[in-house]
């Protein structure tokens, strides 16, 4: 079965420093990604990042980089420059394919950001 | 091009009472997909559903729970006789026809249900 885990239930983060959120996750499958959502307080989901199982190079979007480690199956999110518009809800999600050959996304318990000016 | 559309935003009902959610995937995508979010919980998997076919209900509970998409309209997410239990807000995502490869699902804002 696959399982995600986030073991940072809260983090207060000093305005400008980069923050590391973490993100373990268990599969036996060979294909699967990776994803980063935001949720700020107003409760959208914002898709941040996607890794893909087979990507050779770790995933970048302008703040965000995704640090995957595959052999440890970490998918660990990095924020530089952390702004307060980061504070928010955090979740790590792995897509994989189902028994039906849909794509599932399976979530994390989610870490919540708070950036201190 | 329009995102994914969830109608209402905020729904409230009565213990008993029949709730009905909405959601208009992205132009062009013939999967949809239902999550559930209790309060301080991550999103679970509920339903996958194509055109007229219910693909995967493994996350649906087995009573009170149903979801359609019709050829034509909206996806519809229904619960029978709510109890307090089921406040939570309901998200629906879309993902375009693919034959091969692993695609992004595209969230809608959500429906916050309230049960009082």
């Amino acid at each position: 079965a696959q399982k995600i885990t986030q073991t940072q239930p809260g983090m207060f983060v000093q305005e400008k420093e980069a923050v590391t959120l973490d993100c373990t996750y268990d599969t036996s499958d060979p294909s699967y990604g990776l994803f980063w959502y935001k949720q700020p307080s107003s409760g959208e989901m914002i898709f941040l990042i996607y890794q893909g199982s087979y990507d050779q190079q770790n995933a970048t979007e302008g703040r965000y980089s995704l640090n995957f480690q595959k052999a440890r199956k970490s998918a660990n999110l990095v924020i530089s420059a952390s702004q307060l518009g980061d504070s928010a809800m955090y979740f790590c999600a792995m897509i994989f394919r189902g028994n039906f050959g849909n794509e599932k996304l399976t979530f994390g318990t989610g870490t919540r950001l708070t950036i201190i000016p | 091009n329009a995102g994914v559309m969830q109608n209402p935003r905020h729904l409230v009902r009565r213990r008993g009472q029949e709730a009905r959610l909405r959601c208009s995937p992205m132009k062009g995508h013939s999967h949809v997909y239902w999550y559930r979010q209790l309060p301080e919980e991550g999103l679970k998997f509920m339903v996958y559903l194509q055109k007229e076919n219910i693909i995967d209900e493994s996350g649906m509970p087995k009573e009170r729970f149903s979801a359609e998409f019709p050829k034509e309209g909206p996806s519809i997410l229904r619960i029978q006789q709510v109890v307090r239990g089921d406040s939570a807000a309901y998200f629906c995502a879309s993902s375009p026809s693919r034959t091969s490869g692993i695609y992004e699902q595209y969230f809608g804002p959500g429906t916050r249900l309230t049960v009082t």
